[in-house]
């Protein structure tokens, strides 16, 4: 069976830092994998997708993720982060549905 | 575009009432999926429809729940009767078959209370 752990529920970081955001698979294949934000009452937006591509993805807004085989591994990154970056974060893996992993809370503070 | 659109943004209801959520899809997105999301379970599929018929129906939580799409541009979700653990937000997301199936686009959300 498929499934993610997000390693973090919540982080922390202070405006201008590095932003990084764990998440391992559980896949017997390659597997599609993607990144969604969730912002305070708001539904949830597409950030990258992972398809079997390029290892390292870009998505919006700055972040990246690379995809790493060896340790399957989807983790989220952003060079410097902005307050307007806090929010909620699930990695997702594609079967014939989307598995949504329990998410990570990122705040960030000035 | 103005999205995916859903009403109400807020119930409350009493336990046994009949409880109804609607989703207008993106116009021309073929594919809408009803989403729960609750602190204990996380995000949960419950109902997915391709062309207005239902392909995937297993995340339903029991009979009390259904959902249709009659057309095209409206899909609801009903449970009758509540029971307070239904309390959650309910989303809905569309996504168009010739595009990229998974970039799902989501609705802001109901959030239902039942007291």
């Amino acid at each position: 069976a498929q499934s993610v752990t997000q390693l973090d529920s919540h982080v922390s970081v202070s405006e201008g830092t590095p932003v990084l955001l764990r998440c391992n698979y559980s896949s017997s294949y390659s597997p599609s994998l993607f990144w969604y934000v969730q912002h305070p009452n708001k539904g949830l937006q597409l950030l990258l997708k992972y398809t079997s591509a390029a290892t390292l993805v870009k998505g919006i807004n700055g972040f990246e993720a690379e995809f790493k085989k060896s340790e399957t591994s989807f983790h989220l990154t952003k060079p410097s982060a902005h307050m307007s970056d806090a929010a909620e974060y699930f990695c997702v893996v594609n079967t014939d549905k989307l598995i949504f992993g329990t998410g990570t809370r990122l705040q960030v503070f000035p | 575009d103005a999205g995916v659109i859903q009403s109400p943004r807020h119930e409350v209801t009493e336990m046994g009432q009949e409880v109804t959520l609607r989703c207008k899809p993106i116009s021309g997105h073929d594919y809408l999926f009803w989403y729960r999301q609750t602190m204990m379970r996380g995000l949960e599929l419950l109902i997915y429809f391709n062309n207005n018929v239902p392909i995937d129906d297993s995340g339903m939580p029991e009979d009390r729940f259904s959902a249709k799409m009659p057309n095209a541009s409206f899909s609801t979700l009903k449970i009758q009767p509540s029971e307070p653990r239904d309390s959650a937000v309910y989303f809905c997301a569309s996504s168009l078959a010739t595009g990229d199936y998974y970039e799902q686009y989501f609705g802001p959300g109901t959030r239902l209370t039942v007291t």
